[in-house]
């Protein structure tokens, strides 16, 4: 199977800091790579899918970049909404869709 | 508007069962693929198990491959996860999702969630 891994995981900030975080697959996927937010108590919900394509409705802040094994998820400004935790996960291989272990943004 | 309501979590001893349902609006439910997400608490997702629009294939997680069964109803627009064997490490909120496309896996929408306790 295909291992997700992050990083950090976690990190703190400022409002209107640039904010990157990294995800790194064990094989090649391509760029079969999605990220989602997630809040607590709240479903994931999904930013970017296939490495660079933004979902609808979410701001341009946010930018996703990378193929082959290392990826990464841009958040220019940040902003208060944005406090939460980040999920990469591959969908280069069913099964399984593996997730990674996610990236906690807090405020600093 | 897309809705994705789960129901029919709960608390049930090891070894038990329990049948989760999904039931969507909003959308023609037989063009998508679904799938079932689950988080234990304070973990991250783990994705459970996939149904294409056509009702084949599945597929599930290694974790849950040969306890649980996916299966989905277009004329009710619902999808179900029946889920055997209930172990303690079972014990999550268990999301159902949409793909976001049949040409691409990602996991559009959500639903709330419902939560599976498995203790005695």
């Amino acid at each position: 199977d295909i291992q997700m891994t992050q990083s950090p995981s976690s990190l703190s900030a400022s409002v209107g800091d640039r904010v990157t975080i990294t995800c790194r697959a064990s094989q090649n996927i391509n760029i079969y790579l999605n990220w989602y937010q997630q809040k607590p108590g709240k479903a994931p919900k999904l930013l970017i899918y296939a490495t660079s394509s933004l979902q609808s409705g979410v701001p341009s802040r946010f930018s996703g970049s990378g193929s082959g094994t290392d990826f990464t998820l841009t958040i220019s400004s940040l902003q208060p909404d944005d406090f939460a935790t980040y999920y990469c996960q591959q969908s280069y291989t069913t099964p399984p869709r593996t997730f990674g272990p996610g990236t906690k943004v807090d405020i600093k | 508007e897309v809705q994705l309501v789960e129901s029919g979590g709960g608390l049930v001893h090891p070894g038990g069962s329990l049948r989760l349902s999904c039931t969507a609006s909003g959308f023609i439910f037989s063009s998508y693929s679904m799938n079932w997400v689950r988080q234990a608490p304070g973990k991250g997702p783990e994705w459970v198990s996939f149904i294409s629009n056509k009702i084949s294939p599945t597929y599930y997680a290694d974790s849950v491959k040969g306890r649980f069964t996916i299966s989905r109803d277009n004329a009710k627009n619902s999808l179900y996860l029946q889920m055997n064997s209930l172990r303690a490490e079972d014990t999550a909120v268990y999301y159902c999702a949409r793909d976001i496309s049949p040409a691409y896996d990602a996991l559009d929408f959500w639903g709330r969630g419902t939560m599976v306790t498995v203790s005695s």
